[in-house]
């Protein structure tokens, strides 16, 4: 099974809406990535989690707050978001032997996030 | 700082016809490229990854060059066809980042019926 799923796949959001994105995989990944996508743009690495732990946090607002419950599973929480926020949210998962990068990534489908 | 760039923005070809998507990076000292595919609105695909230490790389039609000296990786795609037609993107694997890639803009590619 070599597939990342992302729910849900579009999500419309007010301002003060507390929400969360989630992403799971079940190829034995160690290592999950959250990126933001705007159109027309490649993606922007916003988390990295290694063995469960964030490895990478790339001066993402504190309005986005990952957590990585277990090795299968990465969820994004999102709190008091802005306009400009509005994009596609891409997970991807690789082996994670100390080398991350060094290995393929795997993308989900994304969630399409619209903040109103 | 290692850059990516992918020329052209944009292709249009007749189906059928062979084609080779450009990406170039400014650094040598890479451990590895991907290329990806993305469709309109969805999740990118990941097609081919060469380590540094490969020339090349073939899944089906398609076969992607990397050399290392020239900064400079194609993706050569044969008897393209219509859904074939989507963004390609290229990313870069660093040495001294574990999980980081460097990403070209992508060609925009649409294959004519």
């Amino acid at each position: 099974d070599t597939e990342v799923t992302q729910t849900p796949k579009h999500l419309v959001m007010g301002m003060t809406n507390k929400k969360s994105l989630k992403c799971e995989q079940h190829m034995g990944h160690r290592a999950m990535y959250w990126y933001k996508q705007k159109a027309k743009k490649p993606p922007e690495l916003m988390f990295v989690y290694s063995y469960e732990k964030l490895s990478i946090n790339e001066s993402v607002p504190s309005r986005f707050s990952p957590e990585c419950p277990n090795s299968s599973l990465l969820n994004l929480h999102l709190h008091a978001l802005q306009p400009e926020d509005s994009a596609l949210y891409l997970c991807a998962s690789s082996q994670a032997t100390g080398y991350g990068a060094r290995n393929e990534q795997f993308f989900g489908p994304g969630t399409r996030l619209t903040v109103l | 700082k290692q850059e990516v760039t992918q020329i052209p923005a944009a292709l249009s070809v007749p189906e059928g016809e062979n084609l080779v998507l450009n990406c170039s990076f400014t650094d040598s000292a890479i451990y590895n490229l991907q290329w990806f595919r993305q469709d309109p609105g969805k999740g990118l695909t990941s097609l081919l990854l060469i380590q540094s230490s490969q020339r090349e790389q073939t899944s089906g039609r398609l076969n992607a060059s990397l050399d290392k000296s020239s900064g400079r990786s194609t993706l050569y795609i044969a008897a393209s066809q219509p859904g074939d037609s989507a963004t390609y993107l290229c990313a870069v694997g660093l040495m001294d980042s574990n999980y980081q890639l460097i990403w070209g803009a992508g060609t925009k590619l649409i294959i004519k019926p």
